[in-house]
């Protein structure tokens, strides 16, 4: 099955610097790559999602970029906010899978002020 | 999005008793749900995929008759823990697909247990 990476397991960085998270995954297959962020005690929410046949996305500060040679995919946050805070997961979506997503392990960010 | 309701969004039982976690999906229908088990600063574990008319189907080291699931409906899956011990103590939690885009999880608020 499928199987995702994720690094680091924390992050801390002063407000307004950048962040990055990456992942990588196992099978080829894999088709849909969401990012979801979760604040504790709360639901994951999804942040920003990627498609296989698309290198790059953006949406305001953040921005996730695949590499499907490589299976790599990354998350960019930047001009980081202290309510950026909180852990952010990568998932992948293998295909043919019934929508079952493999989530990475997650990654603790602290945005310092 | 589509919005999945859980409940309850907290629970204390004492050990031995069992306690059942609804999932509704409220605008739309799900013939698939998933149920995760998350501990602290851990990720989410996929414990079981629940379908709708049909037996769910439960993750390698999940115990089917520990932890039952019911989908009998397009809106509503439901998740007992019998029999419920401290260690089984987590943060449960529930999501449907968008099976239109065929993608994107759409998560419940989760529910705390906490066996005593």
């Amino acid at each position: 099955g499928e199987n995702v990476e994720q690094h680091p397991s924390t992050l801390s960085v002063q407000e307004g610097d950048s962040a990055v998270i990456k992942c990588t995954y196992s099978d080829s297959a894999s088709n849909y790559f969401p990012w979801y962020k979760q604040e504790l005690g709360k639901r994951p929410q999804l942040i920003i999602d990627i498609r296989s046949n698309v290198g790059e996305k953006k949406d305001q500060r953040i921005a996730v970029t695949l590499n499907k040679t490589a299976k790599h995919f990354s998350l960019h946050i930047t001009e980081t906010q202290p309510e950026d805070s909180a852990v952010y997961f990568c998932a992948a979506l293998p295909g043919g899978s019934n929508y079952k997503l493999t989530f990475g392990k997650g990654t603790l960010l602290t945005v310092n002020p | 999005g589509a919005v999945v309701s859980q409940h309850p969004s907290w629970v204390i039982c004492k050990s031995g008793t069992s306690v059942k976690i609804e999932c509704r999906s409220l605008d739309f229908q799900a013939t698939t749900m998933f149920w995760y088990r998350q501990f602290p600063k851990q990720s989410l574990m996929l414990m079981a995929t629940s379908n709708e008319g049909s037996k769910a189907t439960y993750e390698q080291g999940v115990e089917k008759d520990k932890f039952l699931i019911n989908h009998a409906s397009l809106t509503l899956s439901t998740l007992t823990v019998t029999s419920a011990h401290p260690e089984d103590s987590s943060f449960y939690i529930c999501s449907a697909p968008d099976a239109v885009k065929n993608t994107e999880a759409f998560f419940g608020q989760g529910t705390r247990l906490t066996v005593v």
